[in-house]
């Protein structure tokens, strides 16, 4: 079944503690990216890759790492997190160059930084 | 800067009527616009999506109009089924020199039985 799987689903922290949202898609997609989603501001991207190697930021990038090392996994880092880091947090991969490129998402990543 | 739009916080229809949902956006270098259908607890579904060549895609109950002289597009949803309440994004792509998607603030649904 093709998916994009996030870990974990929940989780709670405190600030400055360091941790990574992991991002798997088993689809062979050249294309990741991350999203926060809160209320008011819809989805923003934080940084998205167009391959191994290769990641870019989106619109709101602060305070977020990503790293690209194998095709399938786009893990989401934050060195030291902060309270206005809470959100909702989505994983997403797609096809590059194709006509009707729609993107697959994961289930989501409720963060509370407390 | 809010690069795509959607005006229309909610809407509710009644089941069988017409559902448009509008999105307004203000880069034209955009080269495709696509729909997103979120239910609670679960990520975005993509619905259907139109090149910025096109100016209409249909795909069974869900047809996408795109006007760029207003830089304006709306999915329309008929028959609107109880199975549509959920929130919809709009999200535009740009492929030149990068490829970010933008999305909308979204619209939530509520079709009544």
């Amino acid at each position: 079944e093709a998916q994009v799987t996030q870990n974990p689903r929940y989780l709670i922290t405190v600030t400055g503690k360091k941790l990574t949202v992991t991002c798997s898609q088993n689809m062979n997609h050249e294309y990741m990216s991350w999203y926060r989603q809160d209320p008011g501001l819809g989805l923003r991207q934080i940084y998205y890759s167009m391959n191994v190697e290769v990641t870019d930021k989106g619109d709101v990038p602060e305070g977020y790492k990503v790293s690209r090392k194998e095709k399938r996994n786009f893990p989401l880092i934050l060195e030291s997190p902060s309270p206005n880091q809470t959100s909702l947090y989505f994983c997403a991969s797609s096809y590059l160059g194709q006509v009707d490129t729609e993107a697959f998402f994961g289930q989501g990543t409720r963060l509370t930084v407390v | 800067d809010q690069q795509v739009k959607q005006n229309s916080p909610s809407l509710s229809v009644q089941e069988g009527r017409i559902s448009i949902l509008n999105c307004d956006y203000t880069n034209s270098m955009f080269d495709y616009f696509l729909w997103y259908k979120k239910y609670p607890a679960e990520g975005p579904t993509f619905l259907i999506s139109i090149s910025s060549i096109k100016d209409k895609n249909e795909d069974g109950r869900f047809t996408v109009f795109l006007n760029k002289s207003a830089k304006h597009l709306s999915l329309h949803i008929v028959p609107s089924q109880p199975g549509d309440s959920a929130v919809y994004f709009c999200a535009a792509l740009l492929t030149s020199g990068t490829y970010k998607y933008i999305f909308g603030t979204g619209t939530r649904l509520k079709v009544l039985a």
